[in-house]
């Protein structure tokens, strides 16, 4: 079945460090998905990739979506404390079931 | 109303009883979701529900029952689980299955559930 790999698992940073996640598909997805997930909270939807090698950016967060749809990474420049959380990506597949399938996260502690 | 409202927050059962997890939106999403997550864990599928039918069952026991009352309610019947039954059950809803939307999936705050 469709697999979604992430990684690190973990990372810790400096206030101010950059910070990178990737995410890699078992199958080509009809797109990509990312969530943040603060301590004690719940997944809040932060951007949705549809086109192959599309870029999209939010102020410090840079998302990215291979050629082949079936990587993305999310880049976030100059991190802050309020950063701090689980980022997950979540693949559809090209069934377009609703079954969207959660990478396994990446936790970023920042450093003040 | 832009929210996904689960009900209750907190749940302590035992194996032997038998309760009821609630989930609630107004955004006229037409796809709904239950989700298991263990801790530091990503979010598991469970059910889809699609124009108030079942959709995918990701092969969830049977003490775990879905109901979709209407396009706006979802519920998550519980009977006789197990203390491994024990997570964070987080509700879903999106516009659509077969449809990308921008705003993606709205998730509740969930309920957390300890089966002692």
């Amino acid at each position: 079945g469709q697999q979604v790999m992430q990684i690190p698992q973990y990372q810790h940073v400096q206030e101010g460090e950059d910070f990178t996640t990737y995410c890699n598909s078992s199958t080509t997805l009809s797109n990509i998905q990312w969530y943040k997930q603060r301590p004690g909270g719940h997944p809040v939807f932060l951007i949705q990739l549809v086109k192959s090698g599309e870029v999209k950016k939010q102020k410090r967060l840079t998302f990215q979506f291979g050629e082949a749809k079936k990587n993305s990474s999310l880049h976030i420049t100059a991190t802050q404390t309020t950063d701090v959380g689980t980022y997950f990506c979540a693949g559809l597949g090209s069934s377009n079931t609703g079954k969207l399938i959660f990478g396994q996260g990446t936790t970023l502690q920042v450093k003040p | 109303d832009t929210e996904v409202t689960q009900t209750p927050k907190h749940l302590v059962m035992g194996m032997t009883n038998k309760k009821s997890l609630k989930c609630e939106q107004h955004m006229g999403h037409r796809a709904m979701y239950w989700y298991k997550q263990k801790a530091k864990k990503p979010p598991e599928l469970m059910f889809v529900y699609s124009y108030e039918k079942l959709s995918i069952n990701e092969s969830v026991p049977s003490r775990f029952s879905p109901e979709c009352p209407n396009s706006s309610l979802l519920n998550l019947h519980l009977h006789a689980l197990q203390p491994e039954d024990s997570a964070l059950y987080l509700c879903a809803s999106s516009q659509d299955v077969s449809l990308p939307s921008r705003y993606g999936y709205t998730f509740g705050s969930g309920t957390r559930l300890t089966v002692v």
